[in-house]
C-alpha cells in the first residue's frame, strides 16, 4: 500500500524558514517523480513544485521560486522542501504527492499525503 | 500564465446528472485529470488522461475533454459525491489547477 506521510509544518514567524519532509513507503520511491501542492485555508489548490525521480530536474511555481527548494534522499525514500523567507501568503497545507512517471514533466498525482500545515504568522 | 477555469459551484439532485467544466486555452491538447476533495481530507483522483478512471473510482464518474473544455460528468449522482472538484493539466513544466468546483447534492 503507497503511504505519504509528510511532517514538519508549524507555526513560523514572517521571514523564518522551515523544512518539511514526506516520508514515502509502498512503492519504488527512487522511479517516481514527487511533488508539493499547498492549500490556503478555504482555498485552492496550489502547485509549488515539482522534481524528477533522480534528483536532476526539479520546477517551481513563480509565487515560490528563489525561497523554495526541493530534494530528496533516495536512500531514506524522503521527499524534502525548504522554505525560506516565509510569508503569510505561504500560510498552507502542504501536500506531498507521488507522479506517475521517473521525469518531473507530466504523468499525473496517483497518490497524496495526508498533509501538514504552515502558519507563517506573528 | 495558463488559466484554468471551474464554475464555482453546481448543484445537483440525487440520482441526477452532473456535469463540472473546466475551461482553458486550447486544453484539447492537454491531458487533464481531475480531483476530488471532501472536506478535512487529501484529494483524491477521480479521472486522469481526460477519460480513464482510476482503480475503486465507481463508474459513475466520467471525463472528457475536447476544444477548450474538459468535462467531469456524474451520472446517478449520490449524496456521497458531495465535494470539491479540481481540474489540473500541465502548461510547459507548469502544472495548473482549476479554481476549484463545489458540487452540492441536494
Amino acid at each position: 500500500e503507497v503511504q505519504l506521510l509528510e511532517s514538519g509544518g508549524g507555526l513560523v514567524q514572517p521571514g523564518g524558514s522551515l523544512r518539511l519532509s514526506c516520508a514515502a513507503s509502498g512503492f519504488t520511491f527512487s522511479s517516481y517523480a514527487m511533488s508539493w501542492v499547498r492549500q490556503a485555508p478555504g482555498k485552492g489548490l496550489e502547485w509549488v513544485s515539482a522534481i524528477s525521480a533522480s534528483g536532476g530536474s526539479t520546477y517551481y511555481a513563480d509565487s515560490v521560486k528563489g525561497r523554495f527548494t526541493i530534494s530528496r534522499d533516495n536512500s531514506k525514500n524522503t521527499l524534502y522542501l525548504q522554505m525560506d523567507s516565509l510569508g503569510g501568503e505561504d500560510t498552507a497545507e502542504y501536500y506531498c504527492a507521488k507522479l506517475t512517471n521517473g521525469g518531473a514533466v507530466a504523468g499525473y498525482f496517483d497518490y497524496w499525503g495526508q498533509g501538514t500545515l504552515v502558519t507563517a504568522s506573528s | 500564465s495558463y488559466e484554468l477555469t471551474q464554475p464555482p459551484s453546481v448543484s445537483v439532485s440525487p440520482g441526477q446528472t452532473a456535469i463540472i467544466t473546466c475551461s482553458g486555452d486550447k486544453l484539447g491538447d492537454k491531458y487533464v485529470c481531475w480531483f476530488q476533495q471532501k472536506p478535512g481530507q487529501s484529494p483524491v483522483l477521480v479521472i486522469y488522461q481526460d477519460t480513464k478512471r482510476p482503480s475503486g473510482i465507481p463508474e459513475r464518474f466520467s471525463g472528457s475533454n475536447s476544444g477548450n473544455t474538459a468535462t467531469l460528468t456524474i451520472s446517478g449522482t449520490q449524496t456521497m459525491d458531495e465535494a470539491d472538484y479540481y481540474c489540473q493539466a500541465w502548461d510547459s513544466r507548469n502544472v495548473v489547477f482549476g479554481g476549484g468546483t463545489k458540487l452540492t447534492v441536494l
